[in-house]
């Protein structure tokens, strides 16, 4: 059964700190594993999506790498804003996505 | 093309009734996802269904939740007798045609209060 665990679960953070995210998960037989942002009361939007087949993805400041082996990604957020401020949640794909219970992120001015 | 769609965004029910919460999906996806976010808790796959037919639906209680996606109209998420329990997010996503690994793509939620 597919297990995925985010560290840490809350990041309060400076203005302009480069930041890591964890995903770890236990199942390494994912077809892709997406990075999301979550604001309060709203949806999700997608951040990222690496297939099994690759090891990372870049869009701006972001970049999300996968290591299937070890059963683990990181999202590295680089010169966080303010409104960088949000609920990042991973996923892993084995037709259903399975979610962790995301990391919790303020980046104060 | 517009996202996916999903309505109502609020939907406010006393114990006992009924809540049909709707999803129209992506133009050109067939492929659809239901998911439940409880209060302080994290997303949960409920159930999976392609055009007329569910395909996987693991997540779902096995009582008074229901899911359907006709060959034409929305996809609905049904929940008969609901308890306070029910009261949660509901998000639906949609995928294209052609792949059931691609990107989802969510709507906006319903947020469904039980009373």
């Amino acid at each position: 059964k597919q297990e995925v665990t985010q560290i840490p679960a809350a990041l309060s953070v400076p203005e302009g700190e480069n930041l890591v995210l964890n995903c770890s998960f236990t199942d390494s037989a994912i077809y892709n594993l997406q990075w999301f942002r979550q604001d309060p009361g709203k949806g999700l939007t997608s951040l990222l999506l690496i297939q099994s087949s690759q090891r990372e993805q870049t869009s701006g400041r972001l970049n999300a790498s996968l290591d299937k082996s070890s059963g683990r990604s990181t999202l590295y957020i680089a010169a966080s804003q303010p409104g960088d401020s949000a609920t990042y949640l991973c996923a892993g794909n084995t037709d259903k996505l399975i979610f962790g219970t995301g990391t919790r992120l303020q980046v104060f001015p | 093309n517009a996202g996916v769609m999903q309505n109502p965004r609020h939907l406010v029910r006393r114990r006992g009734q009924e809540a049909r919460l709707r999803c129209s999906p992506m133009k050109g996806h067939s492929h659809v996802y239901w998911y439940r976010q409880l209060p302080e808790e994290g997303l949960k796959f409920m159930v999976y269904l392609q055009k007329e037919n569910i395909i996987d639906e693991s997540g779902m209680p096995k009582e008074r939740f229901s899911a359907e996606f006709p060959k034409e109209g929305p996809s609905i998420l049904r929940i008969q007798q609901v308890v306070r329990g029910d009261s949660a997010a509901y998000f639906c996503a949609s995928s294209p045609e052609l792949t059931s690994t691609d990107t989802q793509y969510f709507g906006p939620g319903t947020r469904l209060t039980v009373l």
